[in-house]
């Protein structure tokens, strides 16, 4: 069974960099696409990109890409998301989810709990 | 991008109501449209993919229909832990896009 953990909240100042992780603790690798997802406080969910750690093939969202990197390490089993200078506009919640389904049809099962980004000024 | 627009963006109702939620994509999708449940304070949840297939382990009070562009969430007979947002989400082409989501309220 698959069960997303991620790295726990982060307070952070502007201008830091940041990398935060997502592990399934219920295997030793990852063979399965993984997305990350964010939830600006008050709004809705954006797909900011996927990753498959079996070789780090990545996609993004063409509105995160060059501000955020999606990265695994396919031998200690987290993928990762990170951004080398933070700004308060990414003060949010981010999820790592599974990509579930079969070719064509996809959809995002399960879900890590979140790991909370504040970005002060 | 493909823009999801779900209505209503809140509503209020009661245990034992049937509560409706609409989700129209801005092209057509066939039937990539998946729906998720978000509880505070805990991640969203798989409720029903490919726009009618109930993924297993959720209730049968919720069905999805819809193809192309229109889709609709029912809860049929709403239920005390059914107090939650609702996203819908296309996975027809990248960028892979959600609706803003409906918030359903105790009435």
């Amino acid at each position: 069974e698959v069960h997303l953990v991620q790295s726990g909240a982060e307070v952070k100042k502007a201008g830091e960099s940041l990398k935060i992780s997502c592990q399934d603790s219920g295997h030793t690798r990852i063979d399965y696409w993984i997305v990350w997802v964010r939830q600006v406080p008050g709004e809705g969910l954006e797909w900011m990109g996927s990753i498959y750690p079996g070789d780090s093939h990545t996609k993004y969202n063409p509105s995160f890409e060059g501000r955020v990197t999606i990265s695994a390490d396919k031998s200690i089993n987290p993928a990762y998301l990170q951004w080398t200078s933070l700004k308060p506009s990414d003060t949010a919640i981010y999820y790592c989810a599974r990509v579930g389904g079969l070719t064509p049809y996809f959809w995002l099962d399960p879900w890590g709990q979140g790991t909370l980004v504040t970005v002060s000024s | 991008d493909i823009q999801m627009t779900q209505s209503p963006s809140s509503l209020s109702a009661s245990v034992g109501d049937r509560v409706t939620i609409t989700c129209r994509a801005s092209q057509y999708i066939f039937n990539y449209l998946n729906w998720y449940q978000r509880k505070p304070g805990t991640a969203p949840k798989v409720l029903i993919s490919t726009a009618s297939t109930l993924q297993s382990g959720v209730p049968s009070r919720f069905s999805g229909s819809g193809s192309g562009t229109d889709f609709t969430l029912t809860i049929d007979g709403l239920q005390p832990e059914d107090f939650a947002t609702y996203y819908c989400q296309q996975s027809h082409s990248m960028p892979w896009t959600f609706g803003q989501g409906t918030k359903v309220e105790i009435k």
